[in-house]
């Protein structure tokens, strides 16, 4: 399973674009690459799943270059709640088996 | 609301003892997943059920234990407990089990479990 690497924390204001980049230099052929959130004591939410270009849905976007050795989650306009630690995870299409890191820790200010 | 149920909410219990977690997955679920977190590991996959069958196993203890019941809710034993056991235990769910040319399935992550161990 590619190992991933992202920044340990990230600091933004509200109303602001925040974009967590993830670096997976030994993804494999056919890796996704996944982004859940986790609140305090509470579980991982997932997020947004992506294998190549651009994936959006009404929560973020997810932009993977060509190469897909980084991948960047992009939050629009966060706000007070997006405070949280982020989670980008690259998994095989044959296994299940969530890695996680130490994830980003994203804290909002008002 | 997840779907998924984890019962107990918190457990404080002695080194030594032996403990069992409950997680029912979600309506129409068939795997489960536990993983560990603690302040010092982060979240670590433990173990996966499919429809009753163990599927994946990770970083999980000879000490720890975990079965899929026919209703396909799961339980997790842990026993002879040390101190550095304690942490938050997290059941998961799937709608399948990972296939060929299919992404991931998202997993649905109850409330967790706070073991602590004294």
């Amino acid at each position: 399973l590619a190992k991933t690497t992202q920044p340990i924390s990230m600091d933004s204001y509200e109303g602001q674009e925040v974009n967590i980049t993830c670096s997976h230099n030994n993804i494999a052929t056919n890796d996704y690459i996944t982004w859940y959130q986790q609140f305090p004591s509470q579980g991982p939410r997932f997020i947004i799943q992506g294998y190549k270009t651009k994936v959006t849905n009404e929560v973020a976007s997810l932009f993977i270059p060509a190469d897909r050795k980084s991948s960047t989650l992009s939050l629009p306009r966060v706000s007070l709640s997006d405070t949280a630690v982020y989670y980008c995870l690259v998994g095989s299409y044959n296994t299940d088996k969530l890695i996680f890191g130490t994830g980003t820790r994203l804290q909002v200010f008002p | 609301d997840s779907g998924v149920t984890q019962t107990p909410k918190h457990l404080i219990t002695a080194t030594g003892q032996r403990v069992t977690l409950r997680c029912s997955p979600r309506s129409g679920d068939l795997s489960v997943y536990w993983y560990q977190q603690s302040l010092d590991q982060g979240l670590q996959f433990l173990i996966q059920y499919y429809n009753g069958e163990e599927r994946a196993k990770g970083n999980i203890l000879e000490r720890f234990s975990a079965q899929q019941f026919p209703d396909l809710h799961s339980e997790l034993n842990l026993s002879s407990l040390e101190l550095g056991d304690s942490a938050l235990y997290f059941c998961a769910s799937s709608e399948g089990a990972a296939v060929n040319a299919l992404p991931p399935y998202e997993q649905y992550f109850g409330p967790g479990t706070r073991l602590t161990v004294t």
